[in-house]
């Protein structure tokens, strides 16, 4: 089955500085990959999310790239803000599935000191 | 518009005790969902379903039970709890197999 794997496992940045989160996945029939942040106390909230027949998307100041060969996406945030402080979390889908669950990595806690 | 709605928030469970975690949807969505979520390790899917009347095993089933006898709500059930049930708790929903999922809020849940 499909195993995801994240790093780095915590990330600490100072305001205005850019954050980067890795993700790799193993299996090659995945084509959707969503981002999800997560604030303390709520549940995860989709922020951008990649199919494979793209390898790049972006929304203002969060990117996420895909690299379908070597089977690994990224998120891009750039010009960090305190806000965007919570748990982001990768996963990905399989396109042959009809069942729609998503496998998850382990999660990002960043830090954006001000 | 409410959403993933969960209940309890926050529950505590003594070892052997029963209970089920609710779960409802109003946005018509046919899979639904639930996962668990330990410290460090991601969210693991405890079982979803496809529509009402479906159900099925996903990574880590073992211990718990789910019913689906309306497009609305999917119920956890915990039989005998246990200390490694200790987590939280998240209902999610999508309107499709290729549609955003969106989560509840949560269920903290906590056995001693």
């Amino acid at each position: 089955g499909e195993n995801v794997e994240q790093h780095p496992s915590t990330l600490s940045v100072q305001e205005g500085d850019s954050a980067v989160i890795k993700c790799t996945y193993s299996d090659s029939a995945s084509n959707y990959f969503p981002w999800y942040k997560q604030e303390l106390g709520k549940g995860p909230q989709l922020i951008i999310d990649i199919r494979s027949n793209v390898g790049e998307k972006k929304d203002q100041r969060i990117a996420v790239t895909l690299n379908k060969t070597a089977k690994h996406f990224s998120l891009h945030i750039t010009e960090t803000q305190p806000e965007d402080s919570a748990v982001y979390f990768c996963a990905a889908r399989r396109g042959s599935s009809n069942t729609g669950k998503l496998i998850f990595g382990q999660g990002t806690t960043l830090q954006v000191k001000p | 518009n409410a959403g993933v709605t969960q209940t309890p928030k926050f529950r505590i469970l003594k070892i052997g005790q029963s209970m089920t975690l609710q779960c409802t949807q109003d946005m018509n969505h046919n899979y639904m969902y639930w996962y668990r979520q330990d410290p460090g390790m991601g969210l693991k899917l405890i079982y979803y379903s496809v529509g009402a009347g479906i159900t099925d095993k996903g990574e880590v089933p073992n211990g718990y039970n789910v019913s689906r006898s309306t497009t609305e709500d999917f119920p956890l059930r915990l039989e005998l709890a246990a200390p490694s049930q200790t987590s939280v708790y998240f209902c999610a929903s999508s309107l499709s197999s290729g549609n955003t999922i969106y989560f509840g809020e949560g269920s903290w849940l906590t056995v001693v």
